[in-house]
């Protein structure tokens, strides 16, 4: 099974900064087969990248993904209010595994 | 309007028995792979189980032999059967499509005596 390790465990910054989230695979991940999620309390999670780098529909453009094999990165160039959530990546090219997630809280 | 919608989560007992249903509009279901997904209170998303287009199953190994993924094409309606529930099975429940831009809202189950 592919662990993926997502660090920081929770990421405390203010509106306006930039955000950085890493998600590590125990072992080489398909850049098609990777994603990003965003969870807010009480909702379903939301996808935001696929493909490791493409954002999904209706995605702002701040929200940016990187990476491939074992590194994965995704950016939030300027936190909007509305971006202080729980991140989810995930891998779906072999079996399927979450991370365990990166919380964004305010500072 | 594509929309997936859960019901069928409830209070159960262990070692009971609950069927979620996942019902679809906007699409058929049997033309994509449909999963499960779960979600413990507090923590985060652990995949539960897939069908495939041309029906193929697989299970996370915690509910393999207990839970049972299933789909009619007539209602377009995807399924999870769950048997012999134990508290750690207590979560909230989403059904999501392939593609993994269409979530269910989730039904909550919680098991316990």
């Amino acid at each position: 099974e592919i662990v993926l390790t997502q660090s920081p465990g929770t990421l405390s910054l203010s509106p306006g900064e930039r955000a950085t989230l890493s998600c590590r695979a125990s072992e080489s991940v398909s850049s098609t087969h990777f994603a990003w999620y965003q969870q807010k309390p009480g909702q379903a999670p939301r996808l935001l990248i696929y493909g490791a780098s493409s954002r999904a529909t209706g995605i702002p453009d701040r929200f940016s993904g990187s990476g491939s094999g074992t590194d994965f990165t995704l950016t939030i160039s300027r936190l909007e209010p509305e971006d202080f959530a729980v991140y989810y990546c995930q891998q779906f090219g072999n079996s399927f595994t979450f991370g365990p997630g990166t919380t964004v809280d305010f500072k | 309007e594509v929309q997936l919608v859960e019901t069928g989560g409830g209070l159960i007992q262990p070692g009971g028995s609950l069927r979620l249903s996942c019902a679809a509009s906007g699409f058929t279901v049997s033309s994509y792979y449909m999963t499960w997904v779960r979600q413990a209170p507090g923590k985060g998303l652990e995949w539960v189980s897939v069908i495939y287009k041309i029906g193929t199953t697989y299970y996370a190994d915690s509910v393999k032999g207990r839970f049972t993924i299933s789909r009619d094409n007539s209602k377009n309606t995807l399924y999870l059967q769950m048997n012999s529930l134990r508290a750690e099975d207590t979560a909230v429940y989403y059904c999501a499509r392939e593609g993994w831009d269409v979530w269910g809202k989730g039904t909550t189950v919680t098991v316990s005596s």
